[in-house]
């Protein structure tokens, strides 16, 4: 089972950059890593997914090294509206329902 | 496009009643389906999987059933509900066969035993 990592909880201001990095050590080959947004009382939003090196969307950049233990979800200049919680997915939605894991997530808060 | 729907947006039922969680999709055929429970302040915790009709996993044991009586219809049920089972439900679909297609959540079902 890729079990993931996350900080609980980032601070930062309106007009930074976020990352936020999930450790997946026990990623498995057939593994993508796919990164949610949750707003209080509504259901996740999917952001990005990716299997290796880099991803871009209109939202947000997804990192992931080589050896694929890791991986950093990239915000650019955030504003108010990106204060919710982030949730890494490591896992294979085609394989057994026991490897769809959502760990506590990071909640991350932005100030004025 | 799809859509996924879930309802009541909101249930407060006593201990030992019934319950019946309803989701669908549309705009697509032969989805998976999830059902999960989150509790206040935690993560998602995976309840119940199809990936057709009829066709339920489970890996975690519970006061709690589902069924999929059509394509896209999704249906969370428990005979006599208990105070552990506060929490707030959602269903999520995604493409079948296509190995690590991302989830997609409807809004949920905040549920509160009394």
């Amino acid at each position: 089972l890729a079990k993931t990592t996350q900080p609980i909880s980032m601070d930062s201001y309106e007009g930074q950059e976020v990352n936020i990095t999930c450790s997946h050590n026990n990623i498995a080959t057939n593994d993508y890593i796919t990164w949610y947004q949750q707003f209080p009382s509504q259901g996740p939003r999917f952001i990005i997914q990716g299997y290796k090196t880099k991803v871009t969307n209109e939202v947000a950049s997804l990192f992931i090294p080589a050896d694929r233990k890791s991986s950093t979800l990239s915000l650019p200049r955030v504003s108010l509206s990106d204060t919710a919680v982030y949730y890494c997915l490591v896992g294979d939605t085609y394989s057994s329902a026991s490897k769809i894991i959502f760990g506590s997530g990071t909640r991350l808060s932005i100030r004025p | 496009s799809q859509t996924i729907h879930q309802w009541p947006a909101t249930l407060v039922q006593p201990v030992g009643s019934p319950l019946s969680l309803e989701c669908t999709v549309e705009g697509t055929s032969n989805p998976n389906l999830y059902w999960y429970r989150q509790a206040a302040g935690r993560g998602l915790q995976l309840l119940f999987y199809s990936v057709g009709i009829g066709q339920i996993s489970s890996e975690v044991p519970q006061n709690l059933s589902a069924s999929r009586p059509q394509d896209r219809q999704f249906i969370l049920s428990s005979k006599k509900l208990l105070l552990s089972d506060s929490g707030f439900y959602l269903c999520a679909w995604s493409v079948r066969g296509d190995r690590n297609q991302p989830q997609h959540f409807g809004d949920g079902t905040r549920l509160s035993i009394l």
